[in-house]
């Protein structure tokens, strides 16, 4: 079946360490993306990717990095500079960049700094 | 900057009644799209239904539809004939339909609780 594969579905990091979650989709997609959801808020755009080898800053960029080596993959690290990193990751991916298509998500990681 | 802004953290609707939660944006742009997702207790998202800001009719997915005025930028979701299975958080959603990929800017949530 067709779709968005993210894990773990929950990470433990320790103070200092990068941690990377890992986002996969076999739909064929060209643009996916990195949302963070905190409680009592929506999601925020971390990072989005439109093609293989470009990515773009979301509004939350900092402490984030990510890579897009190939078109099913999207991986997300967690590196020690964010300083409040515990929340729910999601990744999504559409079809094309233009905003009228359905995003599909995955169904997230949950990261706690232990 | 786009806004998105949902006023009802949690409602709650009697099995087969109808609920309408709201929606209202900030945006300066003419040309873009309003979604609703659903995010059940799996916590995967799902598109529920979506509105192009330059139609007038308002889009309907069976017992889901919206409410798009585009004057007062608000959009609200009306669920008619509301099952147990329709508890989950939902988020409005803003996209614009040009310039880059980034979109979509969404609201906080708002929590619905179904009783049977």
């Amino acid at each position: 079946d067709g779709g968005i594969t993210q894990s773990p579905k929950y990470l433990f990091r320790k103070e200092g360490q990068n941690v990377t979650l890992s986002c996969e989709q076999n739909l064929n997609h060209d643009a996916m993306y990195w949302y963070r959801q905190d409680p009592g808020q929506g999601l925020r755009l971390i990072y989005y990717s439109q093609i293989v080898n470009d990515f773009q800053k979301g509004d939350i960029a900092e402490g984030y990095s990510v890579s897009r080596e190939k078109k099913e993959s999207f991986p997300l690290t967690v590196t020690s500079a964010q300083k409040n990193p515990t929340a729910f990751y999601l990744c999504a991916s559409r079809s094309h960049p233009w905003v009228g298509t359905e995003a599909f998500f995955g169904q997230g990681t949950r990261l706690t700094v232990v | 900057a786009q806004t998105v802004t949902q006023s009802q953290p949690e409602m709650s609707v009697q099995e087969a009644e109808t609920v309408t939660l709201s929606c209202t944006y900030d945006t300066s742009e003419s040309d873009y799209y309003l979604f609703w997702y659903k995010q059940p207790p799996s916590r995967q998202m799902i598109l529920v239904i979506r509105q192009e800001a330059y139609k007038q009719q308002n889009a309907t997915e069976n017992r889901f539809s919206v409410n798009f005025q585009k004057a007062a930028k608000s959009f609200s979701l009306k669920i008619s004939d509301s099952q147990l299975g329709d508890a989950a958080m939902y988020f409005c959603a803003y996209g614009i339909s040009s310039g880059s990929a980034r979109q979509l800017t969404f609201g906080s949530g708002t929590q619905l609780t179904v009783l049977p």
